[in-house]
């Protein structure tokens, strides 16, 4: 089953803008995490948000997480054309060692 | 840096014939998954391992097997395949970490039952 909703389901910006894509969850979390999948090809990991934290940093991407509205957002600052793909929120839970997926947000940034 | 491979980028398969989808993570990890993607369905669950010989069926098992008889390999197993069984198969690996901590994903294999 589902836990993380990404919002919006599809974004379409221009080469230079910021994007911003948001993930909700429904129950208490460890963790919550971002991929980016290019097309026809696996997920890779972008970052992870411990439930004690609030915000992160990896380059271009900002992540912030808040436990209190159950939701999670994704800012790519300065996006390029490269960052067309797909974004998914995961988030992990309890004792489990599986995360649950979203259904993603597409990406598409125009050069 | 992890690595995730899979034996296929692209299958072709004929319906009923049985399908070895082969998993090999470099990292030692403990825990290994199969996925499969479909459009509008996101990533659902078919099996995952947590140790070698141990399986647990995730949220879609049925019409699949699974086989672990070394660490580093994990095989998804269509015992006879049916059309709507045609999907992208992603496999991934992570460590023996409660909370499920992060997944490394191998590139994909699209499997087309005709």
């Amino acid at each position: 089953s589902q836990q993380g909703e990404e919002d919006p389901q599809a974004l379409s910006i221009q080469e230079g803008e910021n994007a911003t894509m948001n993930c909700s969850y429904k129950t208490s979390i460890n963790n919550l995490q971002w991929y980016r999948q290019n097309s026809g090809r696996g997920l890779v990991h972008l970052i992870l948000i411990r439930s004690n934290e609030r915000e992160k940093h990896s380059g271009r991407l900002r992540v912030t997480l808040d436990t209190s509205k159950k939701s999670s957002s994704l800012l790519i600052t300065a996006s390029r054309a490269a960052d067309t793909a797909s974004y998914f929120c995961a988030t992990g839970s309890g004792g489990s060692y599986i995360p649950t997926f979203g259904r993603g947000t597409s990406l598409i940034v125009h050069p | 840096d992890v690595k995730v491979t899979q034996s296929s980028r692209y299958l072709v398969k004929r319906t009923g014939e049985k399908v070895f989808l082969e998993c090999v993570q470099d990292m030692d990890h403990e825990n290994m998954f199969w996925y499969r993607q479909d459009p509008g369905l996101g990533l659902r669950l078919i099996y995952f391992s947590y140790d070698v010989k141990m399986k647990e069926k995730g949220d879609i098992p049925e019409g699949y097997s699974v086989s672990r008889e070394k660490k580093e390999r994990f095989s998804l197993i269509l015992e006879s395949a049916s059309t709507n069984q045609t999907s992208m198969y992603l496999c991934a690996s992570s460590p023996e970490v409660a909370g499920a901590e992060t997944q490394y994903f191998g590139p994909g294999t699209r499997l087309l039952v005709l």
